[in-house]
């Protein structure tokens, strides 16, 4: 069964702490995205990728990086974490951008303090 | 630009009563849009519930419906009778060809159901 999985599902980090959120799809996507959800915002995307090597800007980019190693692969880095950051994060895949199914991971619940 | 707004929650229904969760769009940089309801339970991530590419159809899912009306540029989620197992977030989206894949999220509405 296609899986998007993501690691830590749980972090609690410092003010100007080093994250890197794990994302691992089986889906054999091409697409992968990077959301982050907070009450009173719904999802907003962070980043995402067509591709291994490739990296789009998503509409909150500030404060993030983000790497697409492979095609399975997708990272999410706050180099300097802030308590702003403190959200529940979501990865997804899709096959394409025609019909737009995404397929979401668990969540990764990131605190910043 | 193009935007998603749905019912504020929490909204609260007894088991076996009918439900209705609003979803209005606007796409003014998507010709065709693409409809979505998305759900996630306690403790997982969203999945999709059920989706609609074509104006006037209608998507139905786990007793679940939702009719893509053009006119209204509405999606709305109904249901004739919620059972407790249907408490969750429920997230109505806007995409399509032209919006590069991304899709936009309203805020969520969550529902919860008692017994």
């Amino acid at each position: 069964e296609a899986a998007v999985t993501q690691s830590p599902r749980n972090k609690v980090t410092v003010t100007g702490g080093n994250v890197t959120l794990s994302c691992r799809q089986t889906n054999s996507h091409n697409y992968m995205y990077w959301y982050r959800q907070d009450t009173g915002h719904g999802l907003r995307l962070i980043h995402y990728s067509y591709g291994a090597g490739n990296l789009q800007i998503g509409d909150v980019p500030d404060g993030y990086k983000a790497t697409r190693t492979t095609q399975e692969d997708f990272f999410l880095l706050l180099e300097l974490a802030s308590p702003s950051q403190t959200s529940l994060y979501f990865c997804a895949s899709s096959e394409s951008h025609s019909g737009n199914t995404l397929y979401f991971g668990e969540g990764s619940r990131l605190i910043v303090v | 630009g193009d935007s998603v707004t749905q019912t504020e929650g929490p909204v609260t229904v007894s088991e076996s009563e009918s439900l209705i969760i609003n979803c209005t769009y606007s796409a003014t940089s998507i010709a065709y849009p693409n409809l979505f309801w998305y759900v996630r339970y306690p403790g997982e991530g969203l999945q999709l519930l059920l989706k609609v590419i074509t104006a006037g159809q209608k998507g139905s899912s786990r007793g679940f419906e939702a009719t893509y009306n053009k006119e209204t540029t509405s999606f709305h989620l109904q249901k004739a009778s919620v059972q407790e197992s249907d408490s969750a977030v429920y997230y109505c989206a806007l995409g399509g060809a032209g919006n590069t894949g991304k899709l936009i999220f309203g805020l969520g509405t969550t529902l919860q159901v008692q017994p």
